[in-house]
């Protein structure tokens, strides 16, 4: 079947720090793979996307890379700002159909 | 381009009335529409699928008859939570996809429901 695994969080930094939040996939077929961000009381917001493998999305700092032979979308940035404080959601895409991780909450302090 | 829009943003409704939530496509034709449900902390959960002028596709475990979907046009479609009790307070988000049939989803800013 179709699935998103992604790290638990919550996830607290400091600004400035590197951030990394896994999110590993299961699908049949050729899926496509997305960052959402989620701000409080709000709805979702594509963050970034890649359609195949070996693609990059890349968006406001953050990167992720579609890595087939691992099956993993890893979220990246090299310096958090407190504004980058979210709810962040792994999903995949496949026959139109969407599957979303559990999602990871980040809090970037001062 | 792609936005969506949900109205209204926050309701809060006796138990035992019905409450209805509009999602919109504003710059583009949704073939397709999303209903989502979201817990407190929890990732988002699929209730339903509509297409213009057909009926909503539930996904299983979700009440046809609690929750009415229609997609009465192709920028246009509506939730209805009928009878609504306190169980039913949530967070309910939709999503819309283009009829270019790109594989994306876009998602409207969500609708806060409080059943007292």
């Amino acid at each position: 079947g179709n699935s998103v695994t992604q790290m638990e969080g919550p996830v607290t930094l400091s600004e400035e720090a590197f951030l990394t939040i896994n999110c590993t996939y299961t699908a049949t077929g050729y899926p496509s793979l997305f960052w959402y961000v989620q701000y409080p009381g709000e709805g979702l917001q594509l963050l970034l996307k890649a359609t195949k493998a070996d693609d990059k999305g890349s968006n406001k700092g953050f990167e992720a890379t579609y890595r087939k032979e691992t099956t993993s979308f890893h979220l990246e940035k090299g310096s958090v700002q407190v504004s980058d404080s979210a709810v962040y959601f792994c999903a995949l895409s496949v026959l139109n159909q969407f599957y979303f991780g559990t999602g990871t909450s980040l809090t970037v302090i001062p | 381009g792609a936005v969506v829009s949900q109205h209204p943003s926050r309701v809060i409704c006796k138990s035992g009335t019905s409450v209805k939530i509009e999602c919109r496509s504003l710059d583009f034709q949704a073939t397709t529409m999303f209903w989502y449900r979201q817990f407190p902390k929890k990732s988002l959960m699929l209730m339903a699928t509509s297409n213009e002028g057909s009926k909503a596709t539930y996904e299983q475990g979700v009440e046809k008859d609690k929750f009415l979907i229609n997609h009465a046009s192709l920028t246009l479609s509506t939730l209805t939570v009928t009878s609504a009790h306190p169980e039913d307070s949530s967070f309910y988000i939709c999503s819309a996809q283009t009829d270019r049939g790109y594989n994306e989803q876009f998602f409207g800013p969500g609708t806060r429901l409080t059943v007292l």
